[in-house]
């Protein structure tokens, strides 16, 4: 079984156009994360839930929007893409009552907007 | 295919070498520390951690040194093979806040 799972894999669509993303862990962690991945590989947050309430809310445009409807989903919506939004965008839960806060990662969504 | 991040710093390895990868992080306050590995395709996969009050820490192949005086972190990996291919992260983090990572580095190794 798949610890974090995202769909799709693989999004490409046009500017102005809404997406969404979703993510799912089976782990039973309490807290969720979406990070962003640009061309040079670097890696940086962007939300984080924790038992379905916000508590990281990186300096993000508000078109991109997380829901988690419950623990084990954190969902990304994102309005009016623009070129820029290309990236790829990755999953992650983490259990914060651990000594060290080792984050699971989902395999990742490639957005392109063309 | 995917862009492999060119302006990443890359280390080539013959197979059978040791790696050593570094990393220098900025947060003198930060408890722990990971390191992380990312295949192509696919997310960032946890390798070792190591605790700020340590300075050393072995895995499986793998050695994690942390020089908090210079606020430095190596990744040893013994016996490179062609599977160890990848990129490779660290992260700083404080317990009850966020994991921060640093750029990345890629491996190449030669078989």
């Amino acid at each position: 079984d798949t610890a974090v799972s995202q769909t799709p894999k693989y999004l490409v669509t046009q500017m102005g156009n809404d997406k969404s993303i979703k993510c799912e862990q089976n782990l039973g962690h309490d807290t969720m994360y979406w990070y962003k991945q640009d061309s040079k590989k670097f890696l940086k947050i962007m939300f984080s839930y924790n038992n379905k309430e916000l508590i990281i809310n990186e300096t993000v445009p508000n078109r991109f929007s997380p829901k988690s409807p419950d623990k084990a989903h954190l969902n990304l919506h994102i309005n009016s893409l623009e070129l820029g939004d290309s990236a790829v965008y990755f999953c992650a839960s983490s259990q914060p009552n651990r000594a060290v806060y080792g984050y699971t990662f989902g395999s990742g969504t490639r957005l392109t907007v063309v | 295919g995917e862009s492999v991040g060119l302006h990443l710093p890359t280390l080539s390895v013959q197979e059978g070498d040791n790696s050593i990868i570094n990393c220098a992080y900025s947060n003198s306050a930060s408890d722990y520390f990971i390191w992380y590995k990312q295949e192509s395709g696919k997310g960032p996969q946890f390798i070792i951690d190591i605790r700020s009050n340590m300075d050393k820490r072995q895995g499986q192949r793998v050695t994690v040194l942390l020089n908090k005086t210079v606020k430095h972190l190596s990744l040893q990996i013994a016996a490179t093979q062609p599977g160890d291919s990848a990129v490779y992260f660290c992260a700083e983090g404080q317990y009850g806040n966020k994991l921060v990572f640093g750029a990345g580095t890629i491996l190449r190794v030669k078989s």
